[in-house]
């Protein structure tokens, strides 16, 4: 079966701080995708990253970095000198064959 | 500009009386399926749909049903709805028949059955 924890519920920082959001996944596909989309206060879903199981490279994009761990099946996202425009519920989702399994998502608050 | 566009955004009604999220999208994509959203819970994929005809159940499919009689539209069906079937509903699609390429959501129809 697949199966998306994000174990943090919420957290809260202050502008400038770096956080770490939490991605642990199961799935016995082989060739698999994860994902990571930002959902803001306006409700629409963006789509952020995409990785597959075979690119274990970490990436980043401006103050948004990802770590994938296949032998943790982790895939970590990190946000450098956070913004209160970062505020927002994050989820990361799995996609083997055709279903997408999202985890119960991160709600994110920035204070300023 | 390229968009999945769901009707309605907002929806009251009341136990048992059939209605349709209706879902359009207008970039050719292959898949796409629903989901719904409730506090704790995430979001939960109710059916999917690799191409025209070809639709399967997800995760919480129980008191829906789904037709993909052309590539663009995916509406979503209760023939009776109950109050447990309150939520916000996204449709999505993806370029991949899979489902592995990024989904491109909705803006959402939040549904309250009274």
């Amino acid at each position: 079966a697949q199966k998306v924890t994000q174990a943090q519920t919420e957290i809260s920082v202050v502008e400038k701080e770096d956080v770490t959001l939490d991605c642990v996944y199961e799935t016995r596909d082989t060739t698999y995708y994860l994902f990571w989309y930002k959902q803001p206060p306006s409700g629409e879903l963006v789509f952020l990253i995409r990785r597959n199981s075979f690119d274990e490279q970490n990436e980043i994009s401006g103050r948004y970095s990802w770590n994938f761990q296949k032998s943790t099946s982790s895939f970590n996202f990190t946000i450098t000198a956070s913004q209160v425009v970062d505020s927002a519920v994050y989820f990361c989702a799995l996609s083997g064959t055709y279903k997408y399994i999202f985890g119960t998502g991160t709600r994110l608050k920035v204070l300023a | 500009e390229a968009q999945v566009t769901q009707n309605p955004r907002y929806l009251i009604t009341v136990t048992g009386k059939k209605l349709t999220v209706t879902c359009s999208q207008n970039m050719n994509h292959e898949y796409m399926s629903w989901y719904r959203q409730d506090p704790g819970l995430g979001l939960r994929q109710i059916y999917y749909s690799m191409n025209v005809e070809v639709t399967d159940k997800g995760d919480v499919p129980e008191g829906y049903k789904v037709s993909r009689k052309e590539k663009r539209n995916f509406p979503l069906i209760l023939e009776s709805p109950s109050p447990n079937q309150t939520s916000l509903y996204f449709c999505a699609s993806s370029s991949t028949r899979q489902g592995h390429s990024p989904l491109h959501f909705g803006n959402g129809t939040r549904l309250t059955v009274t």
